[in-house]
């Protein structure tokens, strides 16, 4: 089945600790996006890539860094930078960046820091 | 700066009613808009779009209205069920744009 994959689902890290959060899609897909959800905060974007070794980074960049050296992976790393990493991440893609299809999500990691 | 806005945190229905769920929006660049659903612990799956060139779209139980004069538009879910239980989302684009902006949505309850 087409679709989304992120991993892991769960994680928890210490405080000072750099973590990669994997996202790999199926779907044929050139767009990716990572999203992070707070409660109260709906979803806000973190980076998004359109095309293979090009991203742009989205509203609340700051501590994230990500890769897109495969079409298929968008891995996103949570930085020791990042002050409150503490969240729901959710991956995504589209057909084409700005496309007005929808978009797909994966089913999220929660990430816990310690 | 919240460009699209969803005022109400939550709303609780009783099943077989009518849910209105709103959202406003400032940027008037925005031309498309699309809702999402959300399950607890699990991605957003899309419900419904429309277009800034129609005022209404209707597909199934769902209908999404659009008023650009007061940027502000609604998703109607009539009957409500309880599997509609969930976080809506709604989320817009500008024409050309290559990023979603999303509300910060709302939890609705339908109960028995």
């Amino acid at each position: 089945d087409g679709g989304i994959t992120q991993s892991p689902k769960y994680l928890f890290r210490k405080e000072g600790q750099n973590v990669t959060l994997s996202c790999e899609q199926n779907l044929n897909h050139d767009a990716m996006y990572w999203y992070r959800q707070d409660p109260g905060q709906g979803l806000r974007l973190i980076y998004y890539s359109q095309i293979v070794n090009d991203f742009q980074k989205g509203d609340i960049a700051e501590g994230y860094s990500v890769s897109r050296e495969k079409k298929e992976s968008f891995p996103l790393t949570v930085t020791s930078a990042q002050k409150n990493p503490t969240a729901f991440y959710l991956c995504a893609s589209s057909r084409l960046a700005g496309d007005t299809g929808e978009l797909f999500f994966g089913e999220g990691s929660r990430l816990t820091v310690l | 700066d919240q460009q699209v806005k969803q005022n109400s945190p939550s709303l609780s229905v009783q099943e077989g009613r009518i849910s209105i769920l709103n959202c406003d929006y400032t940027n008037s660049m925005f031309d498309y808009f699309l809702w999402y659903k959300k399950y607890p612990a699990e991605g957003p799956t899309f419900l419904i779009s429309i277009s800034s060139i129609k005022d209404k779209n209707e597909d199934g139980r769902f209908t999404v209205f659009l008023n650009k004069s007061a940027k502000h538009l609604s998703l109607h879910i009539v009957p409500s069920q309880p599997g509609d239980s969930a976080v809506y989302f709604c989320a817009a684009i500008t024409g050309g744009g290559n990023k979603l902006t999303f509300g910060t949505g709302t939890q609705l309850k339908v109960e028995l």
